[in-house]
């Protein structure tokens, strides 16, 4: 099984600073990473797949860069909207399919 | 638009069962893969089954196998989870989740989610 690690599990930003967010496969996973979005009480959003690829209607101050085992999203200025948990996920040599644990962006 | 309308979440007690059904409108159901994933309260994602379009494949997470049957109706539209001898550690809501056309297990749209609640 593919284990993904997101770090920090915290960040605290002020509106406008840029964020970036880490994730790291336990083994090589070429490009096949995803990143999604989540607020409180709502369902994931697809944000960025194959590492770099912005989902339709994604703004783009989101970027996606990364391949083999380290993985990282960027938020160029953060929006009031942006806050929210932000998860990665593998589809290299599945089944299992794993998720990481999360990166909370929280206001500061 | 694409819609994903999950049903079927509820309390069950331990050792009981639930079947989740997932209503989808707005694209072709039966060109895609579908996948349900959970999340326990609180916690992250956890993947739990996914099921090709015309049911070639179907795979399920370890800790579901035995357990746990998807299938998918692509005469209605609809995509199910049978879930039997369910534990406490099952409790989560159950999204159904839609990969995206082009690429396999890329996950686009998903339903809001059904709360299964496995408690005595």
């Amino acid at each position: 099984e593919i284990v993904l690690t997101q770090s920090p599990a915290t960040l605290s930003l002020s509106p406008g600073e840029r964020a970036t967010l880490s994730c790291r496969a336990s083994q090589s996973i070429s490009s096949y990473l995803a990143w999604y979005q989540q607020k409180p009480g709502q369902a994931p959003r697809l944000l960025i797949y194959d590492a770099s690829n912005r989902a339709t209607g994604i703004p783009a101050r989101f970027s996606g860069s990364g391949s083999g085992t380290d993985f990282t999203l960027a938020i160029s200025s953060l929006e009031p909207e942006d806050f929210a948990v932000y998860f990665c996920q593998h589809r290299a040599n599945w089944p299992p399919l794993t998720f990481g644990g999360g990166t909370k962006v929280e206001i500061k | 638009e694409v819609q994903l309308m999950e049903s079927g979440g509820g309390l069950v007690k331990p050792g009981g069962s639930l079947r989740l059904s997932c209503a989808a409108s707005g694209f072709t159901f039966s060109s895609y893969n579908m996948n349900w994933i959970r999340q326990a309260p609180g916690k992250g994602l956890e993947w739990v089954s996914s099921i090709s379009s015309d049911t070639t494949y179907i795979y399920y997470a370890d800790s579901m196998k035995g357990r746990f049957t998807i299938s998918r109706d692509n005469a209605k539209n609809s995509l199910y989870l049978q879930m039997n001898s369910l534990r406490a550690e099952d409790t989560a809501v159950y999204y159904c989740v839609r990969d995206s056309y082009t690429s396999l297990a890329v996950f686009d749209y998903w339903g809001q989610g059904t709360l299964v609640t496995v408690s005595s």
